[in-house]
């Protein structure tokens, strides 16, 4: 079945650092991807998506490239806040276009940000 | 717009208690879901439906049951609360693009 696996947390990163969670995925044919955030207490939003390969999603600064050749949805950020300070979590649904699609996520990551 | 709510907020079970969970959302969404979040494990589908009268298992539906009667709603039920039940609950839709809305989230201790 389909899988995503997220680098080891927690990370922990002085302001303005630069940020890179890797994301790595197992799925058959052509999945949508997606970085959902968590801040604390709260639920998940969605941070940014991409539905096909080589597409580039974006959003409050951070960056994610999908890149099928290596099954990958790395996302990174060139100077992050402590506002950022969150649980990031890298997610699937099979296929394209606008179907039911489950989505399947990753264990997630814990980034904190001191000032 | 409320999007999608989660009552209760918290809840404390004994073993072997049933209680219901509940989501409803006024986005008028065919898609809801139930997930569960455990550390380190990101976050399970427990049961899904694609519309009113239509529920489907997911990964690790055991313990709990599902209806769907209306589109606006979506309980949870706990039949006979364990202990490795003890987690954070979301209820998430899913509209035409996208768009998965998530609750904010039930978080139930079974002591």
């Amino acid at each position: 079945g389909d899988s995503v696996t997220q680098m080891e947390g927690p990370v922990t990163l002085s302001e303005e650092a630069c940020l890179t969670i890797n994301c790595t995925y197992t799925a058959t044919g052509y999945p949508s991807l997606f970085w959902y955030v968590q801040y604390p207490g709260e639920g998940l939003q969605l941070l940014l998506k991409a539905t096909k390969a080589d597409d580039k999603g974006s959003n409050k600064g951070f960056e994610a490239t999908y890149r099928k050749e290596t099954t990958s949805f790395h996302l990174e950020k060139g100077s992050v806040q402590v506002s950022d300070s969150a649980v990031y979590f890298c997610a699937l649904t099979p296929g394209g276009g606008t179907s039911y699609g489950k989505l399947t996520f990753g264990q997630g990551t814990i980034l904190t940000v001191h000032p | 717009n409320a999007g999608v709510t989660q009552t209760p907020k918290f809840q404390v079970l004994k073993t072997g208690q049933s209680m219901t969970l509940q989501c409803a959302q006024d986005m008028n969404h065919e898609y809801m879901s139930w997930y569960r979040q455990d550390p380190g494990m990101g976050l399970r589908l427990i049961h899904y439906s694609v519309g009113a009268g239509i529920t489907d298992q997911g990964e690790v539906p055991n313990g709990y049951n599902v209806s769907r009667s209306t589109t606006e709603d979506f309980p949870l039920r706990l039949l006979s609360a364990a202990p490795s039940q003890t987690s954070v609950y979301f209820c998430a839709t899913k509209g035409a693009n996208y768009g998965y809305t998530f609750g904010s989230g039930t978080r139930l201790t079974v002591v």
